[in-house]
């Protein structure tokens, strides 16, 4: 099975509201981590990466929090839009300065007007 | 125009055929990977390359084979088709500086195998 996984495959919120999604991963040898967007009919957007040497990482309008010690990681979206409606993707490369990425299977975020 | 681009977008065929699909990127980067996607399964990886001359089996090589005919060139072979190959196709680069893994993907080609 997939080391990567999300604990919610849908998550529905309020415009305006703040979204939280989840992702956990078993490998302890990562150091790397990304989030992706995906759009219906489209390729994985990347949208935020941290290395495991930090626990938080700040973009524009998004957060991504890692906890090594439960191996957790989280996507935060601030004030989330229509547009923000997607389908969201977390990754890691699983060995300890690979290039390669192993997926989770997602979470479908959906935005409420 | 796009840094990855994908021919065909979608491509219908039927068992037993042989099917090229293909990848082109203007963004430099020497790294290109073929991953496809089912419903509920994420995208998983098929074959990646690190460059012209370097070629590797990812999660799921079985019934795929892959040729990197330049920097900017990497297209995926099914050599013949079958049903549970139906699935969406994407092509990705990343280039090796900044310390980034960030893969840059293409708009996917959707196959259907009848």
């Amino acid at each position: 099975g997939e080391s990567v996984g999300l604990h919610l495959p849908t998550l529905s919120v309020q415009e305006g509201d703040n979204s939280i999604i989840n992702c956990a991963y078993s490998n302890s040898a990562s150091d790397y981590f990304i989030w992706y967007k995906q759009e219906s009919g489209k390729g994985p957007q990347f949208i935020i990466d941290i290395r495991s040497n930090m626990d938080k990482r700040q973009g524009q309008r998004v957060t991504v929090l890692l906890n090594k010690t439960v191996k957790h990681l989280s996507l935060q979206i601030a004030a989330t839009q229509p547009g923000d409606s997607a389908v969201y993707f977390c990754a890691e490369n699983k060995e300890t300065g690979a290039n390669n990425l192993f997926f989770g299977t997602g979470t479908r975020l959906t935005v409420i007007p | 125009d796009a840094d990855v681009t994908q021919t065909p977008r979608n491509r219908i065929t039927k068992t037993g055929k042989r099917i090229m699909l293909e990848c082109s990127q203007t963004k430099g980067h020497d790294r290109m990977y073929w991953y496809r996607q089912d419903p509920g399964l994420g995208l998983r990886l098929i074959y990646y390359s690190f460059d012209v001359k370097d070629i590797n089996k990812g999660e799921i090589s079985d019934g795929y084979s892959v040729s990197r005919q330049a920097q900017a060139k990497f297209s995926l072979s099914l050599e013949s088709a079958i049903p549970n190959q139906t699935a969406l196709y994407f092509c990705a680069t990343s280039g090796t500086r900044g310390g980034s893994y960030e893969q840059y993907f293409g708009p996917g080609t959707r196959l259907t195998v009848t």
